[in-house]
This record gives structure tokens, sequence and C-alpha cells, in this order.
């Protein structure tokens, strides 16, 4: 079974600071791994997702994330982060069949 | 390309009534999944269709829970005699055939289920 730990549950930022989110998984085999955004009241939308080859993986917005194998993680950043980054971010992992296996969320507030 | 689609949005049920959550994938998916989030938790998996077939339901809860995705139509959700616990938001999401692993699966708005 996997399981994802998201270390920080609320993280605040001022506007146009760097952000990262941490995210450790654990698994005994190979698994993808996935960064979900929700903004308040919507559903997930997909932000970027590491499934092979370079562990640096760019996706929307300006984010970021790398893979780490050897110490299991899987960092979500952006050098610069807006108002409308203000949302609760999700780093999600899947094995083996298809279900994703969830942290528990890390709540960005961006402050002006 | 419509997305996921989920309907209806919000739903208030009372102790002991049924709930029915709608879904209808992307275009081209056959291929969905369910998911619950308690409030203040991230997303818990509950079960995953292909059309006509559950494949994985490990994470239905045992009584009162099931789903479907039949031939024609949208996947529903139904939990009967509904409680205050099952207050929560559902979400569905879809991945496209064939299935693989490396699919994404995308994720419809939700249902918030309120139960009084």
């Amino acid at each position: 079974a996997q399981s994802v730990t998201q270390l920080d549950s609320q993280v605040p930022v001022f506007e146009e600071a760097p952000v990262e989110l941490r995210c450790n998984y654990s698994s005994s085999v190979s698994v993808y791994l996935f960064w979900y955004v929700q903004y308040p009241n919507q559903g997930l939308q997909l932000l970027l997702k590491y499934l092979s080859g370079s562990t640096l993986v760019k996706g929307i917005n300006g984010f970021e994330a790398e893979f780490n194998k050897s110490q299991t993680s899987f960092h979500l950043r952006k050098p610069s982060v807006h108002i409308s980054d203000t949302a609760e971010y999700f780093c999600a992992v899947k094995a083996a069949g298809n279900k994703l296996t969830f942290g528990g969320g890390t709540r960005v507030l961006v402050k002006p | 390309n419509a997305g996921v689609m989920q309907n209806p949005r919000h739903l208030v049920r009372r102790r002991g009534q049924e709930a029915r959550l709608r879904c209808s994938p992307m275009k081209g998916h056959s291929h969905v999944y369910w998911y619950r989030q308690l409030p203040e938790e991230g997303l818990k998996f509950m079960v995953y269709l292909q059309k006509e077939n559950i494949i994985d339901e490990s994470g239905m809860p045992k009584e009162r829970f099931s789903a479907e995705f039949p031939k024609e139509g949208p996947s529903i959700l139904r939990i009967q005699q509904v409680v205050r616990g099952d207050s929560a938001a559902y979400f569905c999401a879809s991945s496209p055939t064939p299935a693989g692993s490396t699919d994404t699966q995308y994720f419809g708005p939700g249902t918030r289920l309120t139960v009084l």
C-alpha cells in the first residue's frame, strides 16, 4: 500500500515570494506522482505529474516539482507567487492499478 | 471538449434519505473513479468502474454505498439511509481508454452533500 504525507497543512506566503510545498511518500513499488490544485469550492486541477525521465517536472502556472527517489519526495515549488495561487494543493501517488492516494493537502495563503 | 460533469453540485438530505450523485465522464473516457473528501481532509478513493463493471471497490464502505456505470448514461454513486457522517464532497474523475497507469485522471467539480 502507498501513503502520502504533506508535511505542512498551511503555508502563508507574501506575494512575489517563493514557495515550496513538501510531499513525501512511501511505497514498496514504483509510483507515478502528481500535484493537483483545488481552488475554493471547485474540483481538482492537475498542476503537473512525474511518470519517468527527467526528475525536474514543469507544470502549469509556473509551478515545478522535483522527484527524489532516494528521499521519496516530490516537493512542489514556485519562484514567485501571485494572489491567485491561494488554494489548496494535493500531492498524490499512483502505483499499479488506477487509484490515486492523496496527501492531506496544504493550504497556501498568499498575502499582499 | 466538455470536462467531467457532476450533478447536482450541492445536495441536502435528511438522515435516512437516499442520495444519488451523478457523474458524466469526459468524452472518450470509459473509466470512472469516485473519491470522497471529508471536511479538512484529503481525498480518499472509493471505487473504480468501467462500463458495466466494478473494477476496484476497496474504498467503499461496506454498507449503504453502491456505485454503477451503465452502458448508457452517467455513473451513479448511491448512498442509502444517509447519516450525518456522510456529509462530504464527492468527486468523480475519469481517464481515457485504453486505461493505463500513466493516464491522468481528470476531476469534476464535485457534489457537496450535506446531511441534516
